[in-house]
């Protein structure tokens, strides 16, 4: 079975665009979540996707925001991008949202933001 | 809110020997769940080993073990016969029912020939 992939792996940006990320989870995965990693904050967990609906969502600025589609494939945004947003972004999928499944990882996106 | 710390942020170790990682967390569950996640210079973070907290035996993968003690909330990493593909950052990391999962700040592992 394929594992969870990512698209772009690595992408450049200047200050104030955005950016869109994929993440498609490993099939038959219903449940994506996403953490942003650098190596100031280390893995801080950015928002979770079930059926098309965020369940949870961490502790970040409204700039940040996901979907996920019908086929659980999800995406995030960013708008108005900052020098602090640079940073391996990762995406997690699991069959179902619960404590009881484990979180499978993609390869990541590395953003940098100049 | 849950908080997990690693205390080693490095350390090595030669091959064929073996390594424990530390790592506690502060909670007042009872049912939650740990993992192990190693990431390589790949960055692809990659599972380890899992320990569900209701069951008293420590998990085991092949040559990585767990020392799982609930009551003192520690939840320790051994690799035995280390490899020098086992050269990543390990990351230990909470999570209970419905929520999102918590890491700890990681331990680089280095193995040397």
């Amino acid at each position: 079975k394929a594992g969870v992939t990512q698209t772009p792996r690595y992408l450049i940006k200047t200050r104030g665009q955005q950016v869109t990320l994929s993440c498609s989870p490993i099939s038959g995965h219903r449940s994506v979540s996403w953490y942003q990693q650098t190596p100031g904050q280390g893995l801080q967990f950015l928002f979770e996707y079930f059926s098309e609906t965020q369940r949870n969502k961490g502790n970040f600025p409204g700039r940040f925001s996901g979907r996920q589609f019908s086929n659980s494939r999800s995406e995030m945004n960013v708008s108005t991008l900052e020098l602090g947003d640079s940073a391996l972004y990762l995406c997690a999928s699991s069959i179902r949202q619960g404590a009881s499944d484990t979180q499978y990882f993609g390869p990541g996106t590395r953003l940098t933001v100049l | 809110a849950q908080t997990v710390t690693q205390s080693q942020p490095e350390m090595s170790v030669q091959e064929a020997e073996t390594v424990t990682l530390s790592c506690t967390y502060d909670t007042s569950e009872n049912n939650y769940y740990l993992f192990w996640y190693k990431q390589p210079p790949s960055r692809q973070m990659i599972l380890v080993i899992r320990q569900e907290a209701y069951k008293q035996q420590n998990a085991t993968e092949n040559r990585f073990s767990v020392n799982f003690q609930k009551a003192a909330k520690s939840f320790s990493l051994k690799i035995s016969d280390s490899q020098l593909g086992d050269t990543a950052m390990y990351f230990c990391a909470f999570m209970k029912h419905g929520t999102p999962l918590v890491f700890g700040k990681g331990t680089r592992l280095s193995v040397i020939a």
